[in-house]
């Protein structure tokens, strides 16, 4: 079983629709992350959080660290929001990330 | 400024060669890792500098692999011997600092092992 959680793997909405996406973790963690991976490979860190909940613009990130548990909203998704997100964590005291294998979002117009 | 860079952006190689790849890290920054990413998975951590010292290398596969960071800013990574299983983007990120600090990712090096 794989430390870091994501789901859905895959995702496809309309131009406009509220998503979310969720990440559980079974290890003690500092963090966590969210980025966001473009086609070629370029990651963009979109929240670092240890406690309850970011806005920035469109995006949201929730975490309840009890349930070791994530989520990654966003509101009014446009095609542009089409990449892969992945939550990352963590591990306690070291700098490393573990990281979930991604969710795949594709908005279409 | 300027971000993370890598080089190369692509690397094909023959399987049993030896490839360096490079990370140029944000000035300043003085924690800096390397994860590898396999098609269609996260990326893996492999190895965590902090300044010149590697303190954590638990992910790198095998003896195949070191990487070295001798001024405390660029970083190499060496792969000896190469298989087709290495085959993956490379990335690296830098950090101001190593414990809570966020990473910058680099644009990666995809490297193909024929």
């Amino acid at each position: 079983k794989n430390e870091v959680e994501q789901s859905p793997q895959n995702l496809t909405a309309q131009e406009g629709e509220f998503i979310t996406i969720n990440c559980s973790y079974s290890v003690g963690i500092s963090a966590l992350h969210w980025l966001q991976q473009h086609p070629g490979g370029g990651i963009v860190s979109l929240f670092m959080l240890s406690s309850g909940k970011k806005k920035h613009g469109r995006l949201i990130a929730t975490i309840n660290i009890q349930e070791k548990h994530s989520s990654l909203h966003i509101t009014a998704s446009h095609p542009r929001d089409s990449a892969v997100y992945i939550c990352a964590v963590r591990n306690g005291s070291q700098g490393n990330l573990i990281f979930g294998k991604g969710t795949k979002l594709s908005v279409k117009p | 400024g300027a971000g993370v860079s890598q080089t190369p952006s692509n690397k094909v190689t023959e399987k049993g060669k030896y490839v360096e790849l490079r990370c140029d890290p944000i000035s300043g920054h003085t924690a800096l890792y390397w994860y590898r990413q396999s098609l269609g998975q996260g990326p893996e951590f492999l190895i965590y500098f902090q300044g010149t010292g590697a303190a954590d290398d638990s992910g790198l596969p095998n003896d195949r692999f070191f990487a070295v960071r001798p001024e405390g800013s660029v970083s190499t990574l060496k792969i000896q011997r190469t298989e087709r299983g290495d085959s993956a983007v490379y990335l690296c990120a830098s950090s101001p600092s190593g414990s809570l600090a966020e990473q910058y990712f680099g644009p990666g090096t995809r490297l193909t092992v024929t």
